[in-house]
């Protein structure tokens, strides 16, 4: 099935390290990529998106993302982390009939 | 403005019965996505409607429909459940079909024993 996968699904890290999520995608044709967060009691919300242009974008609370098209991915960024970003992370394609990842659950020790 | 609310928040069912969810979409958003998540999997697509029509369906039998009303609000049906249907339904609302943001309920979790 076309779909994006993620390879790490629980990452514990403490405050100030830096964060890589790993996503890929399946799939040719058109791309567009999305990460989701889910914080704790929280609803899922958009975390950043990738459309076309530049393959760096920035979402909010500092994170980043890349799209590397020869590496089929989309890796989620973070240069240092802090206690609230524990939650939830989803790697999401943008089209009915992809699979969104099956989530990393990330938890900071404070 | 309010979210996207769903309702019921929990819901119990017995195998073999029906089951009706709802969601009210964020005011002036006019798409409606539902979406199947089973623990320890990402979110699944099972439809879209877009000004009362069906724009898209995921992977999932014919025990599953769904429709749109005019104010926008949505109803997912799931007939002769199996224990499989277990599972966070989630209801998302964008203001355009092919919106690039999808706004979240909470969800509705569905138990079949």
């Amino acid at each position: 099935a076309q779909s994006v996968s993620q390879h790490n699904h629980h990452v514990i890290l403490s405050e100030a390290a830096s964060l890589e999520l790993g996503c890929n995608y399946s799939y040719g044709g058109t791309v567009n990529l999305f990460w989701y967060v889910q914080y704790p009691g929280q609803h899922l919300q958009l975390l950043l998106k990738y459309f076309s242009g530049d393959p760096l974008v920035k979402g909010i609370k500092g994170f980043e993302a890349e799209f590397i098209k020869s590496k089929f991915s989309f890796n989620l960024r973070k240069p240092s982390v802090q206690w609230s970003d524990t939650a939830e992370y989803f790697c999401a394609p943008l089209g009915h009939q992809l699979i969104w990842g099956a989530g990393t659950k990330l938890i900071i020790k404070p | 403005d309010a979210g996207v609310t769903q309702s019921p928040t929990h819901l119990i069912k017995t195998r073999g019965q029906q089951v009706t969810l709802r969601c009210s979409p964020i005011s002036g958003h006019k798409s409606v996505s539902w979406y199947q998540q089973v623990l320890g999997q990402g979110p699944q697509f099972i439809f879209q409607y877009y000004e009362k029509e069906e724009r898209g369906r995921g992977n999932f039998p014919d025990r599953f429909s769904a429709r749109q009303f005019p104010n926008y609000s949505s109803e997912l049906n799931v007939n002769a459940l199996l224990l499989g249907d277990s599972a966070l339904y989630l209801c998302a609302s964008s203001f355009l079909q092919g919106s690039e943001k999808l706004f979240f309920g909470s969800g509705t979790q569905l138990s079949v024993l």
